[in-house]
């Protein structure tokens, strides 16, 4: 099985700051890698799929980079209400056993 | 409005049995593979189950497999997860998910979420 790992696990940062946080995957997925937002008590939200496409909606301060094992999610300037968790996800399987990465809270400074 | 919505979520002992409902509404829900995907009390995301979109493939996480059931009713547009032998360790919120990638055999990325349903194992 595909393990996804993700570092930081918690993130304090400022409004306006740039984060950017790290999946990998434990064998090569190509592109196969999706990015998921969630604040408490609600569904996750999709951001980017295919490592790179930004998912319709979603605001272009979010950005996908990597291919391979190594993945980036970048937030180019903090909004009050990007502090949530992430989670990345792996869809290189097939049959399809998806698998998501542990998450990184962002959280304010 | 693209919209999921479950039901069928509560407490049951362990060994027992349930069965959740995902109703969809403003998409071709026959299109479209269909995941489940649970997440534990203060935990992280867990892929649980998917099921293509004429329901001729079905697919399990090994946590689930043997135990839990995946189908759908492409005419009443409407997902369900039938939950055998249930354990402590089942306890989550479980969501339904519609797949990105329209008449795709390959699932890619969950583009829509339900607000999920609590299920407790617990005697």
């Amino acid at each position: 099985d595909i393990q996804m790992t993700q570092s930081p696990s918690s993130v304090s940062a400022s409004v306006g700051d740039r984060v950017t946080i790290t999946c990998r995957a434990s064998q090569g997925i190509s592109s196969w890698l999706a990015w998921y937002q969630q604040k408490p008590g609600k569904a996750p939200k999709l951001l980017i799929y295919a490592a790179s496409s930004l998912q319709s909606g979603v605001p272009s301060r979010f950005s996908g980079s990597g291919s391979g094992t190594d993945f980036t999610l970048t937030i180019s300037s903090l909004q009050p209400e990007d502090f949530a968790t992430y989670y990345c996800q792996q869809a290189n399987s097939f049959p399809p056993h998806f698998t998501f990465g542990p998450g990184t809270k962002v959280d304010i400074k | 409005e693209v919209q999921l919505l479950e039901s069928g979520g509560g407490l049951v002992q362990p060994g027992g049995s349930l069965r959740l409902s995902c109703a969809a509404s403003g998409f071709t829900f026959s299109s479209y593979a269909m995941s489940w995907v649970r997440q534990a009390p203060g935990k992280g995301l867990e892929w649980v189950s998917a099921i293509s979109g004429s329901g001729g493939s079905t697919y399990y996480a090994d946590s689930v497999k043997g135990r839990f059931t995946i189908s759908r009713d492409n005419s009443k547009n409407t997902l369900y997860l039938q939950m055998n032998s249930l354990r402590a360790e089942d306890t989550a919120v479980y969501y339904c998910a519609k797949d990105l990638s329209k008449n795709s055999r390959r699932l890619t990325a969950f583009d829509i979420w339900g607000q999920g349903t609590m299920v407790t194992v617990s005697s």
